[in-house]
């Protein structure tokens, strides 16, 4: 198993939905992940960190759930500029980038 | 602050050649990161650099070298070019001591090799 695995969709969600995705890791022992953004042909820009409490930021949830063994991100009520591709990355004491689930908003 | 830049932005070469590219951050941080990103293999960590002076291997160090002579510079090297090197790569920066943490990322060298 990978360390790091995302399922890379696309996600094709209508504008307004509510859109889950989840990273799986492999390491029991890790405690903190992160949640970047990239749009097309850009540089990663950080959304959220993850830790055993879990994040929220506005629309933006995420979750780690350590019985199971991943990493979740929730985006409410979604809008057009949602559409990217998120990466998680972790655990923390390495830098295992998983390769990024594509979301393409729908108007 | 200008962040985290990276030169050149786009550059073929051809099979055998060399060429260094050049990361350069004005955030004063310790550690900084050089990557590379393949359609479908997502980013992957070529070298790291823990502070001036230091360098150590991460996923994919084969076929390139780092230095990291000045704190705000990390410099990538490709000896001898091959296809395989087709890739888009991104330098990144952080400000702790903390191997997994938020990172600042440049804007990409774009390299075929032909």
């Amino acid at each position: 198993r990978k360390e790091v695995e995302q399922d890379p969709g696309p996600f094709n969600v209508p504008e307004g939905a509510t859109v889950a995705f989840n990273c799986t890791y492999s390491n029991s022992a890790s405690q903190s992940f992160f949640w970047y953004r990239q749009d097309c042909r850009k540089e990663p820009k950080l959304l959220m960190s993850v830790y055993s409490s879990g994040n929220e930021d506005g629309r933006f949830t995420a979750q780690l759930n350590r019985a199971s063994q991943y990493i979740s991100l929730l985006i409410r009520d979604s809008k057009l500029s949602d559409s990217a591709t998120y990466l998680c990355v972790g655990p923390d004491d390495k830098i295992i980038f998983g390769k990024g689930t594509r979301l393409h908003i729908l108007p | 602050n200008a962040g985290v830049t990276q030169t050149p932005k786009f550059r073929v070469l051809k099979t055998g050649q060399s060429m260094t590219l050049l990361c350069a951050q004005d955030m004063n941080h310790e550690y900084m990161y050089w990557y590379r990103q393949d359609p479908g293999m997502g980013l992957r960590l070529i070298h790291y650099s823990v502070g001036e002076g230091t360098t150590a291997k991460g996923e994919v160090p084969d076929g390139y070298n780092v230095s990291r002579l000045k704190k705000q510079n990390f410099l990538l090297g490709l000896e001898s070019a091959a296809p395989s090197q087709t890739s888009v790569y991104f330098c990144a920066s952080t400000r702790t001591s903390t191997l997994l943490y938020e990172q600042y990322f440049g804007p990409g060298t774009r390299l075929t090799v032909t």
